[in-house]
């Protein structure tokens, strides 16, 4: 397994602000992935962040609000932009761990809300 | 495309009794199933997996899983609920080198 970590833990914003928040692996992983748990709903894949490529984004989601930075192997950001009430959600990173099938580790989240 | 449907939104079991949440699951191939649970304020934790081979695997704090191919479910069971497995269980379906999909999760209460 892994152990990850994730800052800050939750925060409060205003709309029209950014928030940017940091996601740290003990160990080297070449995939991460960031999801999103808006209130009482399940998890949605925002973007897949590998270590050297840009991140790839899924439907519904763009790099000019959620940019994605993955400087290493135990790093990587998530930017939520110009926030708005909408954006109050869960934010979850999980890495893929390889071994002949992958298996994902989840972060502890990010429970950010937009005022 | 990939899906994950989990029936039950909410289930309340009494304590001791035994427990069976349902997934099913729509995918051309044989998918990598899997089992989270939330507890309140938590992130997600990993209860099991299964990749191949058994069709019934065991995982953590008790749980087992049966794979059905023929029914296309992946069913969580514990014969004796405890008061702390109240949580929010998610099953999801992935294939190898991307993401999971996820089911909409089954809030499981336990009543003394």
């Amino acid at each position: 397994s892994a152990v990850i970590s994730q800052k800050p833990s939750r925060d409060i914003c205003q709309r029209g602000t950014s928030l940017t928040i940091q996601c740290q692996v003990d160990s080297q992983v070449t995939m991460m992935f960031w999801y999103r748990q808006q209130p009482g709903q399940s998890l949605t894949l925002i973007a897949t962040a590998n270590q050297g490529s840009e991140a790839t984004y899924e439907s519904g989601f763009v790099i000019d609000k959620f940019p994605i930075s993955r400087p290493n192997l135990t790093f990587s950001t998530l930017t939520v932009s110009n926030m708005s009430p909408e954006d109050s959600s869960i934010y979850l990173c999980s890495v893929g761990l390889a071994g002949g099938h992958e298996t994902q580790y989840f972060g502890p989240g990010t429970r950010l809300l937009v005022l | 495309a990939q899906s994950v449907t989990q029936p039950d939104i909410h289930i309340t079991v009494s304590e001791g009794a035994s427990l069976e949440l349902r997934c099913n699951y729509s995918y051309g191939a044989t998918p990598y199933l899997f089992w989270y649970v939330q507890s309140p304020g938590q992130g997600l934790q990993l209860l099991l997996k299964y990749f191949s081979g058994d069709t019934l695997v065991q995982g953590i704090k008790g749980f087992e899983a049966e794979f059905k191919r023929s029914q296309s479910s992946f069913n969580l069971r514990k014969p004796s609920v405890h008061w702390s497995d109240a949580a929010e269980y998610f099953c999801a379906v992935g294939v190898g080198g991307t993401a999971l999909i996820f089911g909409k999760g089954t809030t499981l209460s336990v009543s003394s």
